[in-house]
């Protein structure tokens, strides 16, 4: 069982434009939600978050929209360079259990000149 | 400030032998979580440690152990290794405090053979 999907294993974009990475949940218990950037051979890199009390987070390039009632959420960024290529992983936990992450498959983003 | 340390990176083990890897956190943070990385299954939550007590647990077979100690450092161990354990073993650290973002080290590549 799924609980976080994210639906697109893959995503290309050139240099200067906008990213959206989708992501969508299937369990009402989550409450807060984060964004994860991995290079190969590297662990995850935490990039941004949200709570649900919240609907948007911004962080210099960086913003996370959160749909609730959609159980949706997406991650923005603008403009995308050629360094933000890598797997972007979407992750949801309850506050009470913050460390027990659920993943997301990860979408692969590539941005090209 | 210096990241989160997993030790060996590399590991080969045949089946039926035990193993450890060791985690240390970033210094001042006292929870520490480890997950599994597969392709198939993706990044799985195997447990949680805060102040040296096992704080959350995932889904995982008791051959999956692990503790912490004093100063934080953890280690995990799996017993009677099976091919199916062949893996990325990530360590997280974190504040350990209510949405406070878990911090990955660069994994241990287990294999089994």
């Amino acid at each position: 069982d799924q609980q976080v999907k994210q639906n697109s294993p893959s995503l290309s974009v050139q240099e200067g434009r906008i990213s959206i990475l989708n992501c969508d949940y299937t369990n009402s218990m989550f409450d807060y939600f984060l964004w994860y950037k991995k290079y190969p051979a590297e662990g995850p890199t935490f990039l941004i978050s949200i709570s649900s009390i919240k609907d948007k987070n911004e962080d210099g390039r960086f913003t996370v929209f959160l749909n609730k009632s959609a159980k949706h959420l997406s991650l923005h960024i603008v403009p995308s360079q050629p360094g933000d290529s890598a797997v972007y992983f979407c992750a949801a936990t309850n506050t009470g259990t913050a460390s027990k992450l659920t993943f997301g498959t990860g979408t692969r983003l590539q941005v090209t000149l | 400030k210096a990241g989160v340390t997993q030790t060996p990176r590399y590991l080969i083990k045949t089946r039926g032998q035990q193993v450890t890897l060791s985690c240390s956190p970033i210094s001042g943070h006292r929870s520490v979580s480890w997950y599994q990385q597969t392709p198939g299954q993706g990044l799985q939550f195997l447990f949680e440690y805060f102040s040296e007590t096992q704080r959350n647990k995932g889904n995982f077979p008791g051959r999956f152990s692990g503790r912490q100690f004093s100063n934080s450092r953890s280690e995990m161990n799996v017993s009677t290794l099976e091919l199916g354990d062949s893996a990325l073993y990530l360590c997280a650290s974190s504040l350990g405090q209510n949405n406070s973002p878990l911090h990955f080290g660069n994994g241990t590549r287990l294999t089994v053979t």
